[in-house]
């Protein structure tokens, strides 16, 4: 069974700091994986989304990689802003054949603070 | 611009009740999904359609049904036999094949 892990659960940092939010998932066999955003009391909003023979997508200040043989992926944020501050989750679309491949496998989310 | 409604953005159900969340989407995506997000818990699957007149249970569809009549159009209803039906519930979208997921702006459900 796929199981998705973010750590850290919550992060505070300055603002104008880079930083790098961690994703780790159990099972390599993958068709993609999505970063998204959510506000509080709001649905989720795509950031990026990851192939599984891809190794990293960047929009704007945005770049998430992908290392499916480590079972890794990380999102990096550059020159943090305020309004940044959101949850963010990865989720895993799993690769196998079996019917299952069309749900996605969420982590628990990281809660960021930026602060001015 | 296209996306995902969600109505409404807040529920009130009494014990007992029966209740029908609205998912529609102008996307002309194939696939629509539910899922349940809990404090802690993350989101969990409860039901998705991939064709219209056809669904399959999730996760956690005990409760629940849905119904696919028309591609733009996915409800949830949940039903009394829902123990704790209090959540935030997300509907969601997508083409097919590799292409990713596209989310409704959710409807907080209470039962009162």
């Amino acid at each position: 069974k796929q199981e998705v892990t973010q750590i850290p659960a919550a992060l505070s940092v300055p603002e104008g700091e880079n930083l790098v939010l961690n994703c780790s998932f159990t099972d390599s066999a993958i068709y993609n994986l999505q970063w998204f955003r959510q506000d509080p009391g709001k649905g989720l909003t795509s950031l990026l989304l990851i192939q599984s023979s891809q190794r990293e997508q960047t929009s704007g200040r945005l770049n998430a990689s992908l290392d499916k043989s480590s079972g890794r992926s990380t999102l990096y944020i550059a020159a943090s802003q305020p309004g940044d501050s959101a949850t963010y989750l990865c989720a895993v679309r799993p690769g196998d054949s079996g019917g299952s491949n069309y749900k996605l496998t969420f982590g628990k989310g990281t809660l960021l603070t930026v602060n001015p | 611009d296209g996306g995902i409604t969600q109505s409404p953005k807040y529920l009130f159900r009494k014990e007992g009740q029966n209740v029908t969340l609205s998912c529609e989407q102008n996307l002309n995506h194939d696939a629509m999904y539910w899922y349940r997000q809990d404090p802690g818990q993350g989101l969990r699957l409860i039901y998705y359609s991939q064709i219209v007149n056809d669904f399959q249970k999730g996760d956690i569809a005990e409760g629940y049904s849905v119904s696919r009549e028309k591609k733009e159009s996915f409800p949830l209803t949940v039903t009394s036999a829902q123990k704790n039906p209090t959540a935030f519930y997300l509907c969601a979208s997508r083409r097919g094949g590799l292409a990713g997921y596209t989310f409704g702006s959710g409807t907080r459900l209470t039962v009162v």
